[in-house]
């Protein structure tokens, strides 16, 4: 169980084109889904926290208008890298938790992002 | 900024091997600490969450201890096999932040 399928796995776009990332979780309810950006050799890093039916909670340094955040239903949040440029170059993975803070998150497979 | 420091940053054994690594954290506000698999092409799956100083939790061959007063936790892996290479990620919570990971422990077992 607690299964989060995320799509695309990898896209190319060129610079200043905007690129939407899916994710959903396939057998739960998320009210709460967190997006993550991984850079070559570094650690995990927490971009925004996205709720179900209100506004994305973004961390210090996030451009909230370039990472648009939607997460419409229980069961779909969308991240859309908007006009990306070559340093949005990146890897980029959601996860849910199906407890409270605290509890173990469930990932997506990640999407590799070039813009070139 | 909260600190997560995992080493060694990668490691090879030999099938068989036992073997073991650390999670560096800090020791005040401590809530939880997350272990999570990180198998290549695939998405990273929990192995454990611990709460208590001194807890010890065990999954098959990989366990896990915690020492929240010092601020470290160990996992060990027995009897290492080619399917436990993966990358080891730990992630401290501390209530009102949310987790910060580690860059992780790249662990390759050779048959």
């Amino acid at each position: 169980g607690a299964v989060v399928s995320q799509h695309p796995s990898w896209v190319i776009c060129k610079s200043g084109t905007s690129v939407k990332i899916e994710c959903r979780s396939l057998d739960f309810q998320a009210t709460t889904m967190f997006w993550y950006r991984q850079f070559p050799k570094q650690s995990l890093m927490l971009m925004a926290t996205s709720n179900e039916g209100s506004k994305a909670t973004y961390e210090q340094g996030v451009e909230k208008d370039k990472f648009l955040i939607n997460h419409a239903s229980l069961t779909l949040s969308t991240l859309t890298v908007t006009s990306a440029h070559p340093e949005d170059s990146s890897f980029y993975i959601c996860s849910a938790a199906t407890g409270p803070p605290g509890s173990p998150l469930h990932f997506g497979n990640g999407t590799r992002l070039t813009v070139t | 900024i909260l600190n997560v420091e995992q080493s060694p940053q990668s490691l090879h054994v030999q099938e068989g091997d036992s073997t073991n690594f650390t999670c560096s954290f800090p020791s005040s506000n401590f809530y939880a600490l997350h272990w999570y698999r990180w198998e290549t092409a695939k998405s990273p799956e929990a192995l454990f969450v611990m709460t208590l100083n001194g807890d010890e939790k065990k999954k098959g061959r990989i366990s896990a201890t915690l020492n929240t007063k010092e601020g470290y936790s160990y996992l060990y892996i027995k009897g290492s096999q080619p399917e436990d290479s993966a990358t080891y990620l730990c992630a401290f919570h501390s209530g009102n932040t949310p987790l910060v990971f580690g860059k992780g422990t790249r662990l390759s077992v050779i048959a």
